[in-house]
C-alpha cells in the first residue's frame, strides 16, 4: 500500500537557518503530493503540493519539488522565522476516486529559536 | 481558504456523556473525513464519506459514529464518551475526482475533546 516516510524530528534551528525536511514515499501509480503545516492548537493547512513529476510546489518561502526517480518531495526553506515553528506533515494523495486517498507521514516538529 | 467549520472547538465531558462533534463545508464536496490526532503527533483516519448516505470506517478502530444526510454535514457522535477518548478530533473534506483539485484536502481548526 501507500506509505509516506518522513524525516524524524524534533527539528530545532535558530532564526534565518536553512531547514530541509526529508519525505520519501511509495505509491503506485502517480500520485500527487502535499506539505501540511499545523500550528499550536490548529488544525491542518495546506502549504504547498505538486502534482506530477518535476512539478515544485512554493508557498510562504517553503518549496518542495516532485521526484520521481527518488520518490521524494523534501521540503526547503532558505531562512526560517520563530512564526515557522509547527508540525509540518507531508502526504501523498492518490490518484484513484477512494476517499480513503490521503496518507500522512508521522510529522516532524520544528521549533525555530530567535 | 477553505470553508470547513467545526464546532465545539474545545470542550470538557464526563465519562459516560453523549457528545457529537459537528463539521460543515460549504464548498460542496462529496467526500469528507475524520481524523484522529494526539497533540503534534500523526493522524489517523477513523470515519470517511464518498457522499450522502456513504459512510466507510477509515484504518483506526473507533468507537464513534458517524452520519451524512446532507452533503455539507459531516457530524461525529460518541455514544458514552471515555478518558481513553481524549484527543483532538479533524474534520476535512475534498471534492470529486477530476476536478482541478481534486486530490486536495482541506482541513477544519479541529475539535479538541477532553474526558474527564
Amino acid at each position: 500500500g501507500d506509505s509516506v516516510t518522513q524525516m524524524e524530528g524534533p527539528v530545532t534551528l535558530s532564526e534565518e537557518a536553512f531547514l530541509t525536511i526529508n519525505c520519501t514515499y511509495t505509491a503506485t501509480g502517480y500520485p500527487s503530493l502535499f506539505w501540511y503545516v499545523q500550528y499550536p492548537g490548529e488544525g491542518l493547512q495546506l502549504l504547498l503540493k505538486a502534482t506530477k513529476a518535476d512539478d515544485k510546489g512554493s508557498n510562504k518561502g517553503f518549496e518542495a519539488t516532485y521526484r520521481k526517480e527518488t520518490t521524494s518531495f523534501h521540503l526547503e526553506k532558505g531562512s526560517v522565522q520563530v512564526s515557522d515553528s509547527a508540525v509540518y506533515f507531508c502526504a501523498l494523495s492518490a490518484i484513484s476516486g477512494s476517499a480513503r486517498q490521503l496518507t500522512f507521514g508521522s510529522g516532524t516538529q520544528l521549533t525555530v529559536l530567535p | 481558504e477553505a470553508d470547513i467549520y467545526q464546532t465545539p472547538r474545545y470542550l470538557v465531558i464526563g465519562t459516560g456523556k453523549k457528545i457529537t462533534l459537528e463539521c460543515s463545508q460549504t464548498m460542496g464536496h462529496d467526500k469528507m473525513y475524520w481524523y484522529q490526532q494526539d497533540p503534534g503527533m500523526e493522524l489517523h483516519l477513523i470515519h470517511y464519506s464518498y457522499g450522502v448516505n456513504s459512510t466507510e470506517k477509515g484504518d483506526l478502530s473507533s468507537e464513534s459514529t458517524v452520519s451524512r444526510i446532507r452533503t455539507e454535514h459531516f457530524p461525529l457522535t460518541l455514544e458514552s464518551a471515555r478518558p481513553s477518548h481524549t484527543s483532538q478530533y479533524l474534520c476535512a473534506s475534498s471534492p470529486s475526482s477530476g476536478t482541478s483539485s481534486g486530490n486536495t484536502i482541506y482541513f477544519g481548526e479541529g475539535s479538541w475533546l477532553t474526558v474527564v
